[in-house]
């Protein structure tokens, strides 16, 4: 079957460094999508991954390896605006998405 | 956990035709659940809530005769595209909440629909 884990929540300091990690299995793969979604908001898109390696964007990077089916968001100089769900989605060789239960980040001063 | 499952996943229409999108939560009840469009690499675009039992709320700018959203029963909502034209060609998304839940903000997400208007 398809599925995709990813921590349902996790805590961290305003200013400090967080990674959010999903391990995903499916059944082939177009990439992997990180979103980010506060309370009562639309999702947004922070990330695509496809291929192997690290992409950096401002404070937040995501990092793909499909041979180990893992990817992580890193979160980088934490703001407390950064508190949000944060869910990850691989898309197999259908095109659909397969969707994580999504993490719940708190961010503390 | 919760599951939400999108029929058609993919569909292929001629210009003029209506399409209709079914989203159901299979595991749970959903009292209100979101259709959004996806532009590729682009963060979701919400175009309406729907309400079971009562009419779907539209965001601004999106034409809700074109749209047409149907929420029946706890378990399903139906978008219907009418009279599509190619610039209608996008990924439809839903997600649902667990009206059972005391969790108010947790969305639970479809697989998306993939439509191509010719």
């Amino acid at each position: 079957g398809q599925n995709i884990d990813q921590p349902t929540e996790m805590t961290a300091t305003e200013g400090a460094i967080v990674q959010i990690n999903c391990t995903y299995q499916t059944s082939g793969f177009n990439g992997l999508f990180w979103y980010q979604q506060h309370a009562g908001e639309a999702p947004t898109f922070l990330s695509y991954n496809v291929l192997d390696g690290l992409e950096e964007k401002g404070r937040f990077s995501s990092f793909l390896s499909r041979s180990k089916g893992y990817s992580y968001l890193l979160l980088k100089e934490l703001q407390m605006k950064d508190s949000a769900s944060y869910l990850c989605a691989a898309m197999d060789s259908n095109y659909q998405l397969i969707w994580g239960a999504g993490t719940k980040l708190i961010i503390k001063p | 956990g919760a599951v939400v499952s999108q029929h058609p996943s993919r569909v292929i229409c001629k210009s003029g035709t209506s399409v209709k999108i079914e989203c159901r939560s299979l595991d749970f009840q959903a009292t209100t659940m979101f259709w959004y469009r996806q532009f590729p690499k682009q963060s979701l675009m919400l175009m309406a809530t729907s309400n079971e039992g009562s009419k779907a709320t539209y965001e601004q700018g999106v034409e809700k005769d074109k749209f047409l959203i149907n929420h029946a029963s706890l378990t399903l909502s139906t978008l219907t595209v009418t009279s599509a034209h190619p610039e209608d060609s996008s990924f439809y998304i839903c997600s649902a909440r667990d009206s059972t839940s005391g969790d108010t903000d947790t969305q639970y997400f479809g697989p998306g629909t993939r439509l191509t208007v010719l």
